[in-house]
């Protein structure tokens, strides 16, 4: 059965220093990759997401995450954050054929003025 | 292209009562998944509709039902509130047509007194 497992429910970082918020994934087959963001009383927006191909993908409001197959993660990095990058970040994968979505519990990104 | 919405966006309920929240997709999007989201649990899928007929479903009891109209808005249906039923409620429409990406509404807020 696949899982994700974010490993930091909690990241506080200074404002404009970089960032990476960790994702691990457990699947014996291909799966495809997401990263969503909620700010606060908000729904789900896409960041990005892994189908094949590159294994950096970029992302909006300048995320970028890298696919390491040998080591099932999916990392999210960012530079430098600014104070609207506060919000909870969830990473997904799809599950099996029927395309399912399983989440990470979330990790909530901290920014310190 | 108009994005998901979901109406209505809070609701008050009191135990034993029942609810329905509405959700309508992107144009031309022909599945609606529901999640639930809470601060403990996290993002629990519910359930997903695809041309009317309900696809895949989580693991919720009966009293969490859905539909889908021929003109893909879905209703999702909780009958004899409880109070731990109270949660985020959002709704994410895709193609429906394999590994496409889930573009999620704003969410229904709902608390059970």
């Amino acid at each position: 059965a696949q899982s994700v497992t974010q490993l930091d429910s909690q990241v506080p970082v200074f404002e404009e220093a970089p960032v990476e918020l960790r994702c691990n994934y457990s699947s014996s087959v291909s799966v495809y990759l997401f990263w969503y963001v909620q700010y606060p009383n908000q729904g789900l927006q896409l960041l990005l997401k892994y189908l094949s191909g590159s294994t950096l993908v970029k992302g909006i409001n300048g995320f970028e995450a890298e696919f390491n197959k040998s080591q099932t993660s999916f990392h999210l990095r960012k530079p430098s954050v600014h104070i609207s990058d506060t919000a909870e970040y969830f990473c997904a994968v799809n599950k099996g054929s029927n395309y399912q979505l399983i989440w990470g519990a979330g990790t909530k990104l901290i920014i310190k003025p | 292209k108009a994005g998901v919405t979901q109406t209505p966006r809070y609701l008050i309920k009191t135990r034993g009562q029942q609810v329905t929240l509405s959700c309508s997709p992107i144009s031309g999007h022909r599945s609606v998944s529901w999640y639930q989201q809470t601060p403990g649990q996290g993002l629990q899928f519910l359930f997903e509709y695809f041309s009317e007929t309900q696809r895949n479903k989580g693991n919720f009891p009966g009293r969490f039902s859905g539909r889908q109209f021929s003109n893909s808005r879905s209703e999702m249906n909780v009958s004899t509130l409880e109070l731990g039923d109270s949660a985020l409620y959002l709704c994410a429409s895709r193609t429906g047509l394999g590994r496409d990406t889930q573009y999620f509404g704003p969410g229904t807020r709902l608390t059970v007194l």
